[in-house]
């Protein structure tokens, strides 16, 4: 069962709007949450993370928010740009057992962000 | 080279094949993993070395053998694999295995067709 969802497999937006992509988790214990880009033919690279005492983490262009009580996080991206078009992978940790290392990822949304 | 390579990129290998997958880092981390990622499906844990010492082996079979000889190098050895393994094999490495969960730098992958 996913315990890591993303529930848009793609989501198309025009250049110069915002761009919000969807992740919602059932296990309770998850209390840190990352957001990766994946560009084709390259690995992951991490974007943006948030621990479970904030709702909302900014960092230039991108800004997470948590909803705890929903569980559920949302990346924004504000103003998309064409480069950001890639695959966005929410991936959470904390789990039971405290292996902080474990990172349980979703399957990915790709973003399109058309000129 | 600079972050994390990853040799070769694309292999393609029969069933009573033996290959290694190689991964070097180069940002003097201290953990490195191997993860896979299968078609439609989200990045799973496959291990996870922290000081060369395996912490981790979640539940993967034992046709994939995991070697770490130094916190710089990952191998992944492959032999008598199935067609359902064939998938995008990534490693990754982090700083060390923290309270939190320290950032995770991707490798670009390899991409395995087993015949």
């Amino acid at each position: 069962d996913q315990q890591v969802k993303q529930n848009s497999p793609s989501l198309s937006v025009q250049e110069g709007r915002i761009s919000i992509l969807n992740c919602d988790y059932t296990n309770s214990m998850f209390d840190y949450f990352l957001w990766y880009k994946k560009y084709p033919a390259e690995g992951p690279t991490f974007l943006i993370s948030i621990s479970s005492i904030k709702d909302k983490n900014e960092d230039g262009r991108f800004t997470v928010f948590l909803n705890k009580s929903a569980k559920h996080l949302s990346l924004h991206i504000v103003p998309s740009q064409p480069g950001d078009s890639a695959v966005y992978f929410c991936a959470a940790s904390g789990g039971s057992g405290g292996s902080n290392y474990k990172l349980t990822f979703g399957k990915g949304t790709l973003l399109t962000v058309n000129p | 080279e600079t972050g994390v390579t990853q040799t070769p990129r694309h292999l393609v290998m029969g069933m009573t094949n033996k290959k290694s997958l190689k991964c070097e880092q180069h940002l003097g981390h201290n953990a490195m993993y191997w993860y896979k990622q299968s078609a439609k499906k989200p990045l799973e844990l496959m291990f996870v070395y922290s000081l060369e010492e395996r912490v981790e082996n979640n539940s993967v079979p034992s046709r994939f053998s995991p070697e770490c000889p130094n916190s710089s190098h990952l191998f992944l050895h492959l032999h008598t694999l199935q067609p359902e393994d064939s998938a995008l094999y990534l490693c990754a490495s982090s700083q060390d295995l923290g309270v939190t969960a320290d950032t995770q730098y991707f490798g670009p992958g390899t991409r395995l067709t087993v015949l």
